[in-house]
C-alpha cells in the first residue's frame, strides 16, 4: 500500500543553522505533498505545501523542493530559531482520492 | 470563528462500551477526516468523506465506524473499544481535495482516548 517514510525522526540544531527533513513516497500516483508543523499540545498547522507540477517553493525560511522521479520532498529551514522547535510531519496525497498518508515525524529542536 | 470543534477533549472508557466522538465544521468545507496520532507512527488517517454520504476508508479503518449525513458533522463511532485504539484522535477539514490552497486542512484540537 501507500506509504511515507521521514528521515530523521529527531534533530537538533543551534540557533540561526539550517534544518533539512527528507520524505520518500511509494505511490507515483501522489500529487500533492503538504508539511505540517505541530508544537507540544498542539494540532497540526499547514506549514507550506508543493504539487507535483512544481520543483520548489519558498515562503520565507521555509522552503520545500520535489523531485518527483525519485519520489522525494524535503523541507528546508534556514535561519532556524527556537519557536522552530516542534514535530514536522511530511503527507503525500493520492491523486483523485481523499486519501492523506502521512511521515512518521520529526522532532526539531532549536537550541538558543 | 472558523473553526474545527471535537468532544469530548478527554475520555476515558472501559473495553466493549460504545462510544461516539463528534466532529463539526462551521467553514462549509466538502472534505472532513479522521486520524489517529500515536508515538513513532505520526498521523495515521482513519477514514475520510469528500462530500456528504461519501465516506471512505483510510489507513487504519477497522474497529471505527463514520457518518456524514449533514455537511459539517462527522462523528467517529467505536463500537466496541479495545485498548489498542487508546490514542490522541484527530478531526479535520478541508475546502476540497485538490492539489491548491483550497485543499489545506484544518485540524481539531484533539480527543485523548483511553481504552482499559
Amino acid at each position: 500500500g501507500e506509504n511515507v517514510e521521514q528521515h530523521p525522526s529527531t534533530l537538533s540544531v543551534q540557533e540561526g543553522d539550517s534544518a533539512v527533513i527528507k520524505c520518500t513516497y511509494s505511490d507515483s500516483a501522489s500529487n500533492y505533498f503538504p508539511w505540517y508543523k505541530q508544537e507540544l499540545g498542539k494540532r497540526p498547522q499547514l506549514i507550506i505545501d508543493i504539487r507535483s507540477n512544481v520543483g520548489e517553493k519558498k515562503d520565507q525560511r521555509i522552503a520545500v523542493t520535489l523531485n518527483k522521479t525519485a519520489k522525494h520532498f524535503s523541507l528546508h529551514i534556514t535561519e532556524t530559531q527556537p519557536e522552530d522547535s516542534a514535530v514536522y510531519f511530511c503527507a503525500a496525497k493520492v491523486r483523485n482520492t481523499g486519501k492523506l498518508i502521512f511521515g512518521q515525524g520529526t522532532t526539531l529542536q532549536v537550541k538558543p | 470563528e472558523a473553526q474545527v470543534t471535537q468532544n469530548p477533549r478527554y475520555l476515558i472508557t472501559v473495553t466493549g462500551k460504545k462510544l461516539t466522538v463528534t466532529c463539526s465544521q462551521n467553514m462549509n468545507h466538502e472534505y472532513m477526516s479522521w486520524y489517529r496520532q500515536d508515538p513513532g507512527l505520526g498521523l495515521r488517517q482513519i477514514y475520510y468523506s469528500m462530500n456528504v454520504e461519501v465516506t471512505d476508508k483510510g489507513d487504519v479503518p477497522e474497529g471505527y465506524k463514520v457518518s456524514r449525513k449533514e455537511k459539517r458533522n462527522f462523528p467517529l463511532i467505536l463500537e466496541s473499544p479495545s485498548p489498542n485504539q487508546t490514542s490522541l484522535y484527530f478531526c479535520a477539514s478541508s475546502l476540497e481535495t485538490g492539489t491548491g490552497s483550497r485543499n489545506e486542512q484544518f485540524f481539531g484540537p484533539g480527543t485523548r482516548l483511553t481504552v482499559l
